[in-house]
């Protein structure tokens, strides 16, 4: 079965340091987003994407950071100047369609800021 | 407060037994999705139920939704050890726009005792 795939699975990064975080979301899926999940507790929207644009961010997704999808196969999510807060499981998920389907989510980028 | 809020946070049960999480939403929804996180890894999608439907089977699955009182549960029957895991209710608004972000609820964790 086709699945999401997120590179790495753990960055350790120092704080004002920028980190790209990867996925390669499944090939005929055309909505695109990261979640974030800290410690354990609830996951957060970030960013959706669609049709190579920014569809909707939350409050979370501020000048730090942004997203591209550079070819027809990857989808990064850059954080520009990390703080120790964004230490956190960084998800990037796709869907076929954009409602009544579901996310497949990949296993997640554990981010480390020291 | 949160758009999905599950209950209760904790559940420790013996195999063999049923379990059902609770959710509460806020907003109208075309669907409410149920999702799996095994500890550290990416989440899995259970099960999608739309808003014109009341109950939902699949295995040892059944998720009902009551739009009326904006809730809906998720029963596991039969439980067995493997299924400790958190659970995580997200709904999918009716007016979310083009990607239509799902959002997610706080969680269960259950645990699942041989």
């Amino acid at each position: 079965e086709p699945e999401v795939t997120q590179t790495p699975s753990h960055q350790v990064t120092q704080m004002g340091q920028e980190v790209i975080l990867r996925c390669v979301p499944i090939s005929n899926h055309l909505y695109f987003y990261w979640y974030r999940q800290i410690l354990g507790q609830k996951v957060e929207f970030l960013v959706s994407f669609y049709n190579n644009e920014i569809s909707e961010k939350s409050e979370i997704f501020d000048d730090q950071f942004s997203v591209e999808r550079p070819d027809g196969s990857n989808f990064t999510l850059k954080i520009r100047s990390t703080k120790l807060e964004d230490s956190a499981m960084y998800f990037c998920a796709s869907r076929l369609q954009g409602y009544n389907s579901p996310l497949h989510f990949g296993n997640g980028t554990r981010l480390t800021v020291t | 407060s949160q758009q999905g809020e599950e209950d209760p946070q904790a559940l420790s049960i013996q195999e063999g037994e049923n379990a059902t999480m609770n959710c509460s939403y806020k907003t109208s929804i075309n669907n409410l999705q149920w999702y799996r996180q095994n500890s550290g890894r990416g989440l899995v999608h259970l099960i999608l139920i739309r808003s014109n439907e009341r109950e939902k089977h699949s295995g040892r699955l059944r998720v009902t939704l009551d739009t009326s009182k904006k809730s809906s549960s998720l029963l596991i029957t039969a439980s067995r050890a493997a299924d400790t895991a958190s659970y995580f209710c997200a709904t999918d608004a009716e007016y979310g726009g083009a990607t239509n972000k799902l959002i997610f609820g706080t969680g269960t964790l259950l645990a699942v005792q041989p």
